[in-house]
């Protein structure tokens, strides 16, 4: 069974770093791509980054890039996202998912960042 | 930056057939823009539905359809049940990034 399961989330005072694990079981972590999604509070999705295989591409949302960095451990079965400079308006549910033929399969429960003095 | 256009709202009958789309600002959505459908519930994390433009889940019910429709992707669903009372959002590849839109709600009344 397929299982994604997200950690780390908080409360972080504006300008401070977070970071997401998330931890994968059920599948060939080391041959998959991964996802970063978020939501914030009665909002929509958005697509926040993704990671190859290997880690050594990576693909970020125009808004967030040179904030927030993706990245994963093959030996640890383990995606990150590391959270830096945090802004109000980056509160928001943050989910993990694996990319599979451009698709985005299978997700994880979430979990709730709050950036808020 | 790729504005993705979805009805805000729906509202359909118990059996009957509705269609959502899914736009983009960019031009006539093709399967190069390798349309995703997921639909939402509240306090849930999404659920993925369609992936490249007409393939289904394992778990997608067979009353879920992807197709491309004057130019938008779009997501049909016929003999709508009333456990499909959701949120529905379409997810494209545009320009290298992955654009959501807006979510579709959809009341089954």
């Amino acid at each position: 069974e397929v299982q994604l399961v997200e950690s780390g989330g908080g409360l972080v005072q504006p300008g401070g770093s977070l970071r997401l694990s998330c931890a994968a079981s059920g599948f060939t972590f080391s041959n998959s791509w991964l996802t970063w999604f978020r939501q914030a509070p009665g909002k929509g999705l958005e697509w926040v980054a993704n990671i190859n295989e290997d880690g050594n591409r990576r693909y970020y949302v125009d808004s967030l890039k040179g904030r927030f960095t993706i990245s994963k451990d093959n030996a640890e079965n383990s995606l990150y996202l590391q959270m830096n400079s945090l802004r109000a308006e980056d509160t928001a549910v943050y989910y993990c998912a694996r990319h599979s033929n451009w698709g985005f399969d299978y997700w994880g429960q979430g979990t709730l960042v709050t950036v808020s003095s | 930056q790729t504005v993705v256009t979805q009805e805000p709202s729906l509202t359909v009958s118990p059996g009957g057939t509705v269609t959502l789309t899914c736009a983009s600002s960019t031009g006539a959505v093709t399967s190069d823009y390798y349309p995703n459908w997921f639909q939402q519930k509240p306090g849930q994390a999404p659920r993925a539905l369609i992936y490249r433009t007409t393939n289904k889940h394992s778990w997608t019910p067979a009353r879920f359809s992807g197709s491309l429709l004057g130019g938008k992707a779009a997501l049909t669903l016929s003999g709508v049940q009333p456990e499909d009372e959701a949120e529905y959002y379409c997810l494209l590849f545009c320009r290298s990034t992955w654009v959501f839109g807006g979510g579709t709600k959809l009341t089954v009344l």
